[in-house]
């Protein structure tokens, strides 16, 4: 079975400023894949970047990019110039098998 | 295109009681999951299905029970009620199956059961 850990229950940071959010998981599969996805207040869950684990490079979209050390089995997310509108719980998640697994979550605050 | 949509939105029961609860994915999707998501437990995976088939399943009692019809369209049925299924259960739809495809999900329908 596997786990994602999350160990930051909640962060905040000032607006236009960086912000990493941590991830580690731990399985036994050899092909998998890793996802940030956020969920604003409003509930609506929307993925946010997300990486092979056969890939070296870290993913990037725009402002958010990921740092990810197979060996480590770590999966952190960098939020860069942070904004109002990026306030929203974020879960790191694992998929193998059609299974897609969980982090706990980290409440991100941006304040103005 | 539409997004994900849950009926209904919310939802009272009480112990003992059935109930079912309906996803319409993206249209083109044919992978649909279900999650379920709580204060205590976080988002748990319940199952997954493609083309009519479960591809996997959650470690959930065998009272969570799910379907998927030919028009992708799905639903997940909770028999004998138990306070602690009260959660927000989510529906997420993907084109294909495989691990790699991003799954969009919907707003969730609020269970409570008294």
């Amino acid at each position: 079975a596997q786990t994602v850990t999350q160990s930051q229950p909640e962060m905040s940071v000032q607006e236009a400023e960086t912000v990493t959010l941590s991830c580690t998981y731990d399985t036994s599969e050899s092909n998998y894949y890793l996802f940030w996805y956020k969920q604003p207040p409003s509930r609506q869950m929307i993925l946010v970047i997300r990486q092979e684990a056969y890939k070296q490079q870290n993913a990037t979209e725009n402002r958010f990019s990921v740092n990810f050390q197979k060996a480590a089995k770590s999966f952190s997310l960098k939020i860069s110039d942070s904004q109002l509108g990026d306030t929203a719980m974020y879960f790191c998640a694992f998929k193998a098998d059609y299974k897609l697994s969980f982090g706990a979550g980290t409440t991100v605050t941006v304040r103005a | 295109k539409a997004g994900v949509t849950q009926t209904p939105r919310y939802l009272i029961k009480t112990r003992g009681q059935q109930v079912t609860l309906s996803c319409s994915p993206i249209s083109g999707h044919r992978s649909v999951s279900w999650y379920q998501q709580t204060p205590g437990q976080g988002l748990q995976f319940l199952f997954e299905y493609f083309s009519e088939t479960q591809r996997n399943k959650g470690n959930f009692p065998g009272r969570f029970s799910g379907r998927q019809f030919s028009n992708s369209r799905s639903e997940m049925n909770v028999s004998t009620l138990e306070l602690g299924d009260s959660a927000l259960y989510l529906c997420a739809s993907s084109l294909e199956a495989g691990d790699w495809n991003e799954q969009f999900f919907g707003p969730g329908t609020r269970l409570t059961v008294l």
